[in-house]
């Protein structure tokens, strides 16, 4: 069975703590992406990346970075966390896009709480 | 730019009830048009697609038809079951872009 799966289900931090957030695919996808979910919100695209070592800005970038070395693996950097970062973040990907098979799989999710 | 629009929630409705959920979409061009759901605890599944116009999606009893005219692709169910009680999003990809786009969500609770 295909897979996305996120390192961690709850994460306590402090602010201004460095914090990682790990994201890793079993389904040699080309596409991945870091969302965040919040009430009355919906899903915010925070990065993505469609091939290794490439990312691409989505529509809520700020105080977020991310690392993709190997095709499995996108982690989500947050530089200095802050309260207003608190939040749930899915983690996905997909085949690339154009393929007429796009669809997204879903990582269960990571509560972070920063404090 | 492109963007998804969904009916605000929480919607509460009875079992056996008939659902709709209305989804509207701005895209240029003919985009991919998709519905996935969230259980509780769980991350985003795709519940079904349609990839273009007058085109039905079908899964699990739910529907939904990509009616270009009105931009709309509501979904629809004909009975619910309390195991339907979850978050449901419409999405959206481009036909020329690398990216997806959602609604916020609309939260459904079945009720026995």
């Amino acid at each position: 069975d295909v897979k996305v799966t996120q390192s961690s289900r709850y994460l306590v931090k402090r602010t201004g703590e460095k914090v990682f957030l790990e994201c890793v695919q079993d389904m040699d996808h080309e596409n991945m992406f870091w969302y965040r979910q919040d009430p009355g919100l919906g899903l915010r695209l925070i990065y993505f990346s469609y091939d290794v070592k490439m990312k691409e800005k989505g529509d809520i970038p700020e105080g977020y970075s991310v690392s993709r070395e190997k095709k499995e693996r996108f982690s989500l950097i947050l530089e200095s966390a802050s309260t207003n970062q608190t939040s749930m973040y899915l983690c996905a990907s997909s085949l690339a896009i154009g393929t007429g098979v796009e669809k997204l799989f879903f990582g269960s999710g990571t509560q972070l709480s920063v404090l | 730019g492109d963007s998804v629009t969904q009916m605000e929630g929480p919607v509460t409705l009875s079992e056996e009830a008939f659902l709709t959920i209305n989804c509207t979409y701005t895209a240029t061009g003919y985009p991919s048009l998709f519905w996935y759901v969230q259980y509780p605890g769980e991350g985003l599944q795709l519940l079904l697609k349609a990839t273009k116009a007058d085109d039905k999606g079908s899964n699990k009893g739910f529907e939904a038809t990509y009616r270009k005219e009105t931009t709309s692709f509501h979904l629809e169910k004909g009975s619910v079951q309390v195991s339907d009680s979850a978050v449901y999003f419409c999405a959206l990809i481009p036909n020329t872009g690398n990216q997806f786009y959602f609604g916020t969500g609309t939260s459904l609770t079945v009720i026995p």
